[in-house]
């Protein structure tokens, strides 16, 4: 299988400041057609987990768009550049080109 | 409003079977590729399972594979789950999610989830 490593596994962040999470994976993520196929989720307490990027850097509808993600190959990033109150939960990135699909171990933001 | 709803989980002998439903509303979800995944108490979320747009291609995750049996009901917009022989890793939150894309544009959907307990 894949493996997704995620670091830092927490990440205390101060209200207003950007934060970044990196996001490696044990073999190439590129899709026959071109496309890296990496996502990243984010899951508040208690909720179910969202989606908020698609293929390395694209944002889903409705994601803010202090959230941002890029990368290429193996090595990904999620940049926030500005952290608010909301933004606090495990953060997940997950490859879908290999079979079975892999998550990260998350990465827990804290303010 | 888009809606998944799973339900049918609970408590559940090693050895035992269950069958979880996810039932989709506000949306169709045909041409949606549909999953189960599962996050076990303080572990990383897992795929378990994967089945396209007509039912004929599925997936599982390896330590699934022979026990779990992933199907769907496009007529009532249903995706199920039958659990067989489970164990007590098994145990976890399951997750009903789609995955498609409209007008061109990229969708995802998950449930809140039901819960599987393991336990003799």
């Amino acid at each position: 299988d894949v493996v997704v490593t995620q670091s830092p596994l927490s990440l205390p962040v101060t209200l207003g400041q950007p934060a970044s999470i990196s996001c490696r994976s044990s073999q190439s993520l590129v899709f026959s057609d071109g496309s890296t196929c990496l996502y990243w989720f984010q899951q508040r307490p208690g909720q179910s987990p969202r989606r908020l990027i698609y293929k390395v850097s694209n944002r889903d509808s409705g994601v803010p768009d202090r959230f941002s993600g890029s990368g290429s190959g193996t090595d990904f990033t999620l940049n926030i550049s500005r952290v608010e109150a909301e933004d606090v939960g495990v953060y997940y990135c997950m490859q879908y080109v290999h079979w079975p699909h892999t998550f990260g171990p998350g990465t827990k933001l804290e303010i | 409003e888009v809606q998944l709803v799973e339900s049918g989980g609970g408590l559940v002998q090693p050895g035992g079977s269950l069958r979880l439903s996810c039932v989709a509303s506000g949306f169709t979800f045909n041409n949606f590729w549909r999953s189960w995944l599962r996050q076990a108490p303080g572990k990383r979320l897992e795929w378990v399972a994967h089945i396209s747009q007509d039912g004929r291609e599925t997936y599982y995750v390896d330590s699934v594979q022979g026990r779990f049996t992933i199907s769907r009901d496009n007529a009532k917009n249903l995706l199920y789950l039958q659990m067989n022989s489970l164990r007590v890793e098994d145990a976890a939150v399951y997750y009903c999610a789609s995955w498609g894309v409209v007008g061109g544009i990229d969708k995802n959907y998950w449930g809140q989830g039901t819960r599987v307990t393991v336990s003799s």
